[in-house]
């Protein structure tokens, strides 16, 4: 099964840093990378699909990029609102199956 | 687009956890897209769970696959869920959500989530 890992698992920031976390998977996934932003007590949003396209209504500031085992999410000019934990998330497999990253948490 | 978990909050040892996901702002019949339940608890993170088509075709996890059944009602524009024998591991915060497929495989719309919790 693949697996995949985040770094760093905790990231103390401030408004306006510029921020990256990366995803790596323990086999090659081509671009099939997702990332989502949770908030606590709400359910994860849909920030980036396919390593690096932006998801409807998604600030330019996320941006994804990578491919095959290492992919990072980054975040240009952290804003109050992004303060959250954010998860990358894979697929693979016929039939498909999905499998998320541990989680990072962005704080102040 | 809009997806709403309900079920009981409280599910005794052994039994059967029931989840119902009520989809509005798209039809399930459409055909654009799978049905998934995902899951989060503290000690396993975000898990999913499986995905079904309008048709009743399913996937599910391997790790869940003996004790869950899946099920689709298109005239309510619903999908359901249904996982047998649980145990405290089986207490986490269920999540249904839109698949959509095609040249990638995404999660793009959530349920907010129902707590669910095994425990006599």
């Amino acid at each position: 099964d693949i697996q995949l890992t985040q770094s760093p698992a905790f990231l103390s920031a401030s408004v306006g840093d510029r921020v990256t976390i990366t995803c790596r998977a323990t086999q090659g996934i081509s671009s099939y990378l997702a990332w989502f932003q949770q908030k606590p007590g709400k359910a994860p949003k849909l920030l980036i699909f396919a390593a690096s396209t932006l998801h409807d209504g998604v600030p330019s500031r996320f941006s994804g990029s990578g491919s095959g085992t290492e992919f990072t999410l980054t975040i240009s000019s952290l804003q109050p609102e992004d303060f959250a934990t954010y998860y990358c998330q894979q697929f693979n497999g016929f039939p498909r199956s999905f499998t998320f990253g541990p989680g990072t948490k962005v704080d102040i | 687009v809009q997806l709403l978990e309900s079920g009981p909050g409280l599910v005794k040892p052994s039994q059967t956890l029931s989840l119902t996901c009520s989809v509005s702002g798209v039809s399930i019949s459409s055909g654009d897209y799978y049905w998934s339940w995902i899951r989060q608890s503290p000690e396993k993170g975000l898990e999913w769970i499986g995905y079904i088509f309008y048709t009743g075709v399913t996937n599910y996890s391997p790790s869940l696959k003996s004790r869950l059944t899946m099920s689709v009602d298109t005239s309510q524009n619903q999908f359901a869920l249904r996982l047998t024998s649980v145990t405290g591991a089986d207490t986490a915060v269920y999540y249904c959500a839109r698949v959509k497929y095609g040249s990638s495989w995404y999660l793009d719309y959530w349920g907010q989530g129902a707590l669910v919790t095994v425990s006599s």
